[in-house]
């Protein structure tokens, strides 16, 4: 299978702890998002890379999320001290998209990673 | 504020009839929309896409329409089929944001037999 993947598909932890999640592209893409969606919303933009530059970010992702494409592969998304408004599927998209900015290419999601905050 | 909406958040239809998904958008410089299929516990699977140089394309089954006046684009499923009922997020991007993607709501499907 050579879809997007991520691991955990599910994570549940304590209020406070910290959790990293990981998700691997689609390997031709160079284009990597991270999205957050809650129940009966749509997915919400959080940071967006080409290769390894992190080159958005949404005013949605505090100071405890960090995200990660270290070798422009795959990715991380480290929340630190989280709380029980982070309980939500965090979602990875990849796509291959030209320079320039054209928003035609079309993104292809990962299953999420289901993150429970106790 | 509510960029894409999608105002009907469940629909039934019998197997074999037309489905037809509806979304409005507000911003004027969405160029590119997409209409993704959500089965639960999984990812979006992309269904079919336009660009806001076109009024309409079709794969198979699928027919996405776009009427940039009314900023409004439909998804025509025909004919429907019980492997169809799912969760259908209606999204766009604008120009110049390297596809960041402002999703709807949601339309819950149900293809009865």
């Amino acid at each position: 299978d050579t879809g997007v993947s991520q691991d955990p598909r599910h994570k549940i932890t304590k209020r406070g702890q910290n959790v990293t999640f990981r998700c691997d592209p689609i390997s031709e893409h160079n284009r990597l998002y991270w999205y957050r969606q809650t129940l009966g919303q749509g997915p919400e933009f959080l940071t967006y890379f080409q290769n390894e530059a992190q080159l958005e970010k949404s005013r949605l992702l505090s100071d405890r999320f960090s995200a990660e494409r270290p070798k422009g592969s795959f990715s991380t998304l480290e929340i630190q001290r989280t709380e029980q408004g982070d309980s939500a599927m965090y979602l990875c998209a990849s796509s291959f998209g030209s320079s320039g900015g054209l928003s035609t290419d079309t993104q292809y999601f990962g299953p999420g990673t289901r993150l429970t905050v106790l | 504020d509510q960029q894409v909406k999608q105002n009907s958040p469940s629909l039934s239809v019998q197997e074999g009839r037309i489905s037809i998904l509806n979304c409005d958008y507000t911003n004027s410089m969405f160029d590119y929309f997409l209409w993704y299929k959500k089965y639960p516990a999984e990812g979006p699977t992309f269904l079919i896409s336009i660009s806001s140089i076109k009024d309409k394309n079709e794969d198979g089954r699928f027919t996405v329409f776009l009427n940039k006046s009314a900023k409004h684009l439909s998804l025509h499923i025909v004919p429907s089929q019980p492997g169809d009922s799912a969760v259908y997020f209606c999204a766009a991007s604008e120009y110049g944001t390297a596809s960041k993607l402002t999703f709807g709501t949601g339309t819950r499907l149900q293809v009865t037999l």
